[in-house]
Parts: C-alpha cells; structure tokens; sequence
C-alpha cells in the first residue's frame, strides 16, 4: 500500500538549515508527482513546493527563495532542504503524494515531522 | 495565488444532523476543488476531489457540490467519528491554497 514517512531533526537553530527526508513505498517517485505541505501548531495549510514524476520542482513563491527539493530514486527518497530558519517556519511537515484527474488534489500524506525553530 | 475562504470557522451538530461547510474560491476554479477531514494529532485525509468525486473508502455520508467560485462539503448523517477539522483546497492552479479551516464538534 501507498505509504510516506517523514524524517528529520525536531529541533533547529534560527539562522540555521533544514534537513528533511521522506521516503515512500507503494509507488514510485517516476510516476507521480510528491509535494510538502507545511501546518503551523493550530493554524491552516500551506504548499512548499513539488518535485514532479520527471524530477522537475516548483516552489511556493513564498519560499522559492529558501526553498530546495530533490529526490533519490534509488532510495525512494524526497530531500527537502530549507535554509534562513526563522521561528515562523515552526510547523508539522507533512510529505503528501499528488494525486491527478484534471486537477491537483493531495491524495496520501506522511503522519507528519514536527520542527521547532528556536531563536 | 487564488484565496479561499470556508464557513462557518466552527459549528456543532447533533448525532444524525446534516451538516453543511462552504467554501468560496477568489476565482473561478472550473470544480477544482478537494475536501479533506484532520483529526487531533493525525495528517489530513482525503475525502472529495474534483468537487464531487468521493475518495475510495469514505463513508457515502459524504458529499461535495458547487460550480465556479462556490462550493460545499455535506455530511448527511453526523457520527462522533466526524469530529476534526475540514479544509478546503483548490487543484486548478499552483501555487494550490488551502481553506483557512472549519472545525466540526458534537453537540
């Protein structure tokens, strides 16, 4: 079955660099589409960006400055490295795959990696 | 980016009540619209894509409806399992945006 997990420091320093990584089974990352979405603690939804089947990425413009995704298809890996780590970027990372019939819709997500940003 | 805005931000409903959330689009976004469900300490799930289409293994009490910029998410039969919060989300244009949020209770 389609299943993502997310893994990665809980804690990060201001200033400092993200490192997260989520690796995935029951599907291949040459055929579909894998993107991060991001939850502040309360709060709403917001997409980071996608690495599509062909290895392309598109970012939120938001964060394209920041922002970096790859994968390794031998490991079945999606690497997603964000830098200039404020407090704001506090969040539950999710890694969802993209799912499509005409439009994009999110249709599996990882349980989630909490990431404290300390100042 | 195209805004999206949901209602109520919270309600409460009775076991067995119709409950309806609404979502608006900024845009016209051709049915381009998914509903997902989140519950405490979980990842959101997918109930509906393409405004009406129902996600394999969600409960038929489940439905989605609109055209354009207005749509809604009804929930036919209240069940405590319901209880979470539901978001909204457009599929037409990157960079996809999300609903702000309705948070579903049991009275």
């Amino acid at each position: 079955q389609v299943q993502l997990k997310e893994s990665g420091p809980g804690l990060v320093q201001a200033s400092e660099t993200l490192s997260l990584t989520c690796t995935v089974s029951g599907f291949s990352l040459t055929s579909y589409h894998v993107s991060w979405v991001r939850q502040p603690p309360g709060k709403g939804l917001e997409w980071m960006g996608r690495i599509r089947s062909g290895g392309s990425t598109d970012y939120n413009s938001a964060l394209k400055s920041r922002l970096s995704i790859s994968r390794d298809t031998s490991k079945s890996q999606v690497l997603l490295k964000m830098n200039s780590l404020q407090t704001e970027d506090t969040a539950i990372y999710y890694c969802t795959r993209l799912g499509y019939g005409s439009y994009w819709y999110f249709d599996f997500w990882g349980p989630g990696t909490m990431v404290t940003v300390s100042s | 980016d195209i805004q999206m805005t949901q209602s109520p931000a919270s309600l409460s409903a009775s076991l067995g009540e119709t409950v309806t959330i609404q979502c608006q689009a900024s845009e016209d976004i051709y049915s381009g619209l998914a509903w997902y469900q989140q519950k405490p300490g979980k990842s959101p799930q997918l109930l509906i894509y393409g405004a009406s289409s129902l996600q394999d293994g969600v409960p038929s009490r489940f439905s989605g409806s609109g055209s354009g910029t207005q749509y809604s998410l009804k929930i036919s039969s209240m069940q405590t399992e319901d209880e979470g919060v539901y978001f909204c989300q457009q599929g037409l244009k990157y960079p996809l945006t999300f609903g702000s949020g309705t948070k579903l209770e049991i009275k």
